[in-house]
């Protein structure tokens, strides 16, 4: 069975760090491209980062770029995002997310785990 | 940046109906357009790809049409699960992407 499961969420102050990691299975993860994507309680969904199979390429939303870091591990089928600089806007479920082998459209997600940035 | 506009931000409908929710971009995205449903407390589901492609195991009922900057997903009976949220989300500048608000579908 293809899955997802994303772990390291909490509670962190303002200005802290946090560092998420998804748990890939069923599928060779190195052939996927992979993401990020989060949503705020009661909102819409927000792409965060995406890294590429082969990790040469990344990118990052402007709302995160900077403090944010994507990296993966092939050899252990894990997807990570190191947080720096939090702020309370970056509280919601963060989704560790597949892309289709394909294109760009995204497949496959975890369940999520919450992040909560208050003081 | 792309940005995606979703109308109408809500659609009140019965079961039974037929639903046409619209995806617009601000610059053309071709045919790198994606639908999804979310119903409330779980995951965002991928009903359609590149803009027209239903993605496996999605009905028959869904369907997406569209290129450049103007998009539709049309159900075209709503059945009682399908009252959900939808997003649509582009990928022209992959690997960067959006998401458009969404659209909620209710009963009416």
């Amino acid at each position: 069975e293809v899955q997802l499961v994303e772990s390291g969420g909490g509670l962190v102050k303002p200005g802290g760090s946090l560092r998420l990691s998804c748990a890939a299975s069923g599928f060779t993860f190195r052939s996927y491209n992979m993401n990020w994507v989060r949503q705020a309680p009661g909102k819409g969904l927000e792409w965060v980062s995406s890294i590429s199979g082969s990790t040469t390429y990344i990118s990052y939303a402007d709302s995160v770029k900077g403090r944010f870091t994507i990296s993966r591990d092939n050899a252990n089928n894990s997807l990570s995002l190191q947080m720096s600089g939090l702020r309370a806007e970056d509280s919601g479920l963060y989704y560790c997310v597949r892309d289709r082998v394909a294109g760009g459209s995204m497949d496959v997600w975890g369940h999520g785990t919450t992040v909560t940035v208050s003081s | 940046e792309i940005v995606l506009t979703q109308s109408p931000a809500t659609l009140s409908l019965s079961p039974g109906e037929r639903a046409t929710l619209s995806c617009r971009a601000s610059e053309t995205v071709y045919t790198y357009l994606a639908w999804y449903q979310q119903k409330p407390g779980q995951v965002p589901r991928l009903l359609i790809y590149d803009a027209s492609h239903r993605a496996p195991g999605i009905p028959a009922r869904f369907s997406g049409s569209g290129s450049g900057t103007d998009f539709t997903l049309t159900i075209s009976s709503l059945e009682p699960e399908d009252f959900a949220v939808y997003y649509c989300q582009q990928r022209n500048n992959w690997p960067r992407a959006t998401f458009g608000p969404g659209t909620k579908v209710d009963i009416k």
